[in-house]
């Protein structure tokens, strides 16, 4: 089964608003935990990532936290912009060819 | 840094031909690259791993007759899609780990291929 969960969208939000989209994952270790972004049309670019618990991944003012208690990494933006409309995916690698994906969360941000 | 690249980007083929897509890593070597495929609005799937001079490992329902694999060297892998269909439609997607840059987890993606079949 899936191993990753993620927050269904689809999100819209006005510009300069508060983002969450939230993660969770289940895993008998420690897996590094990232997220990915896709724009239309394109393939995934990795927007951050984080390798152990309590580790903070951030780029281009996207955070997320690696929670352990929680089994938790929500990825969260203090004010989006237009530019930020994508599908934001979260994924957990795994041993040998395994890499898990949640769904996709799609945002768009309105002026 | 790792980038991958794909081509081409968007392919329109006829039902019954083969089409292929080739996925390369520009500035690092790659032993092992995966491909996926992606349908509308929904999640990635991995279809198989691409493996540098041995036989690629494909994932459980996936035709390996169907969506042939080489990885003939350290920068290139290829996915055939052999006597294409429509259901083979699809956005196909392949990536590759680059432990130099981001460490040994971390997969790079291609910016993906359009394929749709008549």
């Amino acid at each position: 089964g899936n191993s990753v969960t993620q927050m269904e969208g689809p999100v819209t939000l006005s510009e300069e608003a508060f983002l969450t989209i939230n993660c969770t994952y289940t895993a008998t270790g420690y897996p590094s935990l990232f997220w990915y972004v896709q724009y239309p049309g394109e393939g995934l670019q990795l927007l951050l990532k984080a390798t152990k618990a309590d580790d903070k991944g951030s780029n281009k003012g996207f955070e997320a936290t690696y929670r352990k208690e929680t089994t938790s990494f929500h990825l969260e933006k203090g004010s989006v912009q237009v530019s930020d409309s994508a599908v934001y995916f979260c994924a957990r690698g795994g041993t040998g060819n395994q890499f898990y994906f949640g769904t996709g969360t799609s945002l768009t941000v309105i002026p | 840094g790792a980038v991958v690249s794909q081509h081409p980007s968007r392919v329109i083929c006829k039902s019954g031909t083969s089409v292929k897509i080739e996925c390369r890593s520009l500035d690092f070597q790659a032993t092992t690259m995966f491909w996926y495929r992606q349908f509308p609005k929904q999640s990635l799937m991995l279809m198989a791993t691409s493996n540098e001079g041995s036989k690629a490992t494909y994932e459980q329902g996936v035709e390996k007759d169907k969506f042939l694999i080489n990885h003939a060297s350290l920068t290139l892998s290829t996915l055939t899609v052999t006597s294409a269909h429509p259901e083979d439609s699809s956005f196909y997607i392949c990536s590759a780990r680059d432990p130099a840059s981001g460490g040994a987890d971390t997969q790079y993606f291609g910016p993906g291929t359009r394929l749709t079949v008549l």
